[in-house]
């Protein structure tokens, strides 16, 4: 399978725990994006790497999450000290530069809850 | 005004109908639209791209009206299979450096019944 793989897919935490989810992009994508998707809603930005190079971050994105692409290729994002309003799910997209009208392929997601 | 508006329906047409959804967006500055289908508890995918000189592929045709800020997409003679929530995406273009941000709304959901 040559898609966008996240991984787990499903995550239930009890409040106060960290969690870390991994995405693996297209292999030739330099561009890995994380968003976040609640019940009713759009999937809301959090942030964007293009290889290594984290270019930007969302307001949504507080001190208690951090985000990583080491190698420019897979990707974590950690939650630390979950709260109840950190559930939902964390789709992972990684895009080719450099055409704007570049498709993003999301991945199947990891579904957060915290209890 | 949020960045990217849609009406959330549902829209419940029967098979065979043709629906038209709307989109308007805030930005004057987006530079690329497109729109994605997200079915239930699904990722969204690509549907189409949306350009200025509007787009056709098959049953779908997506327009842009940029003095407007509005994008839309009809679907013309609907299938059971075509029953998801549409996503307007814009992409929020910075001056200068540019951003591949892109920015969903909350999605409209369709319905095609038998």
């Amino acid at each position: 399978d040559t898609g966008v793989s996240q991984d787990p897919r499903h995550k239930i935490t009890k409040r106060g725990q960290n969690v870390t989810f991994r995405c693996d992009p297209i292999s030739e994508h330099n561009r890995l994006y994380w968003y976040r998707q609640t019940l009713g809603q759009g999937p809301e930005f959090l942030t964007y790497f293009q290889n290594e190079a984290q270019l930007e971050k969302s307001r949504l994105l507080s001190d208690r999450f951090s985000a990583e692409r080491p190698k420019g290729s897979f990707s974590t994002l950690e939650i630390q000290r979950t709260e109840q309003g950190d559930s939902a799910m964390y789709l992972c997209a990684s895009s080719l530069e450099p055409a704007l009208n570049t498709e993003a392929f999301f991945g199947q997601g990891t579904r957060l809850t915290v209890v | 005004r949020k960045e990217v508006e849609q009406d959330p329906g549902p829209f419940n047409v029967p098979e065979g109908a043709t629906v038209a959804f709307n989109c308007t967006y805030s930005n004057s500055a987006s530079q690329s639209f497109f729109w994605y289908r997200q079915d239930c508890r699904k990722e969204p995918k690509l549907l189409m791209s949306v350009y200025s000189s509007g787009n056709e592929d098959g049953r779908f045709t997506a327009q842009l009206n940029r003095a407007s800020q509005y994008i839309s997409l009809l679907i013309r003679d609907s299938k059971l299979s075509d029953s998801a929530t549409y996503l307007c995406v814009v992409n929020k273009a910075y001056s200068g450096a540019g951003s591949y941000q892109l920015t969903f709304g909350k999605g409209t959901k369709l319905s095609v019944i038998p």
